[in-house]
């Protein structure tokens, strides 16, 4: 079945730890998003990519990186985990037809200590 | 500036009420609109989405939206609630193009009461 995933769903770690969290779609998708999300606030755009070896960053600043190496894949890192970057991180992909309609990953909750 | 606004942060509807959820955008281009559901811990869910046509699009779980170009609206309807609707909903518009990515509203918090 055609999906998106998202591992680890929650993530409790400490101050100044590397971290990635992994978005794997099975939509054969060329554009692949990534969301924050704090509680009772919108969705912010952080990174985006059209395709293997695009990668964008979106409207809200994060020091955050991701890659696209693969179609399918399309992780985000954070080098030094602080605790200001606690909150949900959702994944999602969309396709070239159908419009701009999105996918979305079940999201990680990420809490930094 | 691109932008939409879900007016009602919270709404309480009794189980068995109607329920209208409220959307307005502000966009450049002749926009997508979709809504989506959110329960806690969860990813988003499309419920329903316009693109051309028919004003009036059916969702899944019974709901519909209503596009009213003239007032730059997409507002959510249910005619019966039921509890497994408590959820946040968001309303989000995107360009024609396609991938390009979607802007969302902060989201409307639907708890029904019994």
């Amino acid at each position: 079945e055609a999906d998106i995933y998202q591992t680890p769903r929650y993530l409790v770690i400490g101050t100044g730890k590397k971290i990635t969290l992994e978005c794997s779609q099975t939509m054969g998708h060329d554009k692949m998003y990534w969301y924050q999300q704090d509680p009772g606030m919108e969705l912010h755009l952080i990174h985006y990519s059209y395709g293997v070896n695009s990668t964008e960053k979106g409207d809200l600043s994060s020091e955050s990186t991701v890659s696209r190496i693969r179609t399918e894949h399309f992780p985000l890192t954070l080098e030094s985990a602080r605790p200001s970057h606690t909150s949900q991180y959702l994944c999602a992909s969309s396709g070239t037809s159908g419009g701009p309609e999105a996918f979305f990953g079940q999201g990680t909750r990420l809490t930094v200590v | 500036a691109q932008s939409v606004t879900q007016p009602d942060i919270h709404i309480t509807v009794s189980e068995g009420a109607s329920l209208e959820l409220r959307c307005n955008y502000s966009y450049g281009a002749t926009p997508y609109l979709f809504w989506y559901v959110q329960s806690p811990g969860q990813g988003l869910q499309l419920l329903l989405k316009y693109f051309s046509g028919d004003t009036l699009v059916q969702g899944i779980k019974g709901f519909e939206a209503e596009f009213k170009r003239s007032q730059s609206s997409f507002n959510l309807r249910k005619p019966s609630v039921h509890w497994s609707d408590a959820a946040e909903y968001f309303c989000a518009v995107g360009a024609q193009q396609a991938g390009t990515a979607l802007i969302f509203g902060k989201g409307t918090t639907l708890s029904v009461s019994s």
